[in-house]
């Protein structure tokens, strides 16, 4: 049962062009949503977050956006730069006080020069 | 600081026997995570500890898998037997709890088991 869903197992953008990633979730008690980065043999690391008071946070080329009633959220990348190219993984706090995340199966981005 | 690490990197053992992973989180932090990742199911979370003690065990597949956190600063995680669907990579995390969710990852254990 997969709480935290990336349906698109892959996306290639042109470079300087927008990435858009998505994730939907299913538990509507969720009200933290981070997105991490994770490049070859390294461990994933934080790239932006946002509470479920907000509809959008954003941090330079980086946005996350969130839509409650639908239960999604997206992550824009503008302008995409090759160095973007990694996998991008959707996290949902599952609001028990602990700090535990539910991930999705993530997204591999290619940026093409 | 060093970051979370993790050891050994890789590892290649045979079907039956006994694999120990080992973590050693950032010091400070209070918060320990176990995840698997595999391309069929992502990020899985196996287990967690908060301040030692652990708190939600729900992920771990079998009896085969063990985690024990012995103190603040080291973590393992054990299979007993090592079975070929246990190959994946395998991720420990920190993190200080104060709210923030940020989970600080160590760069991963690949296991194959043959």
């Amino acid at each position: 049962d997969q709480q935290v869903k990336q349906n698109s197992p892959s996306l290639s953008v042109q470079e300087g062009r927008i990435s858009i990633l998505n994730c939907d979730y299913t538990n509507s008690m969720f009200d933290y949503f981070l997105w991490y980065k994770k490049y070859p043999a390294e461990g994933p690391t934080f790239l932006i977050s946002i509470s479920s008071i907000k509809d959008k946070n954003e941090d330079g080329r980086f946005t996350v956006f969130l839509n409650k009633s639908a239960k999604h959220l997206s992550l824009h990348i503008v302008p995409s730069q090759p160095g973007d190219s990694a996998v991008y993984f959707c996290a949902a706090s599952g609001s028990s006080n602990t700090g535990k995340l539910i991930f999705g199966q993530g997204t591999t981005l290619q940026v093409k020069p | 600081d060093a970051g979370v690490i993790q050891s050994p990197r890789h590892e290649v053992t045979e079907m039956g026997q006994e694999v120990t992973l080992r973590c050693k989180p950032i010091s400070g932090h209070n918060s320990l995570f176990w995840y698997r990742q595999t391309m069929m199911r992502g990020l899985e979370l196996l287990i967690y500890f908060n301040n030692n003690v652990p708190i939600d065990d729900s992920g771990m597949p079998e009896d085969r898998f063990s985690a024990k956190m012995p103190n603040a600063s080291f973590s393992t995680l054990k299979i007993q037997p090592s079975e070929p669907r246990d190959s994946a990579v395998y991720f420990c995390a920190s993190m200080l709890w104060t709210g923030s969710y940020e989970q600080y990852f160590g760069p991963g254990t690949r296991l194959t088991v043959t």
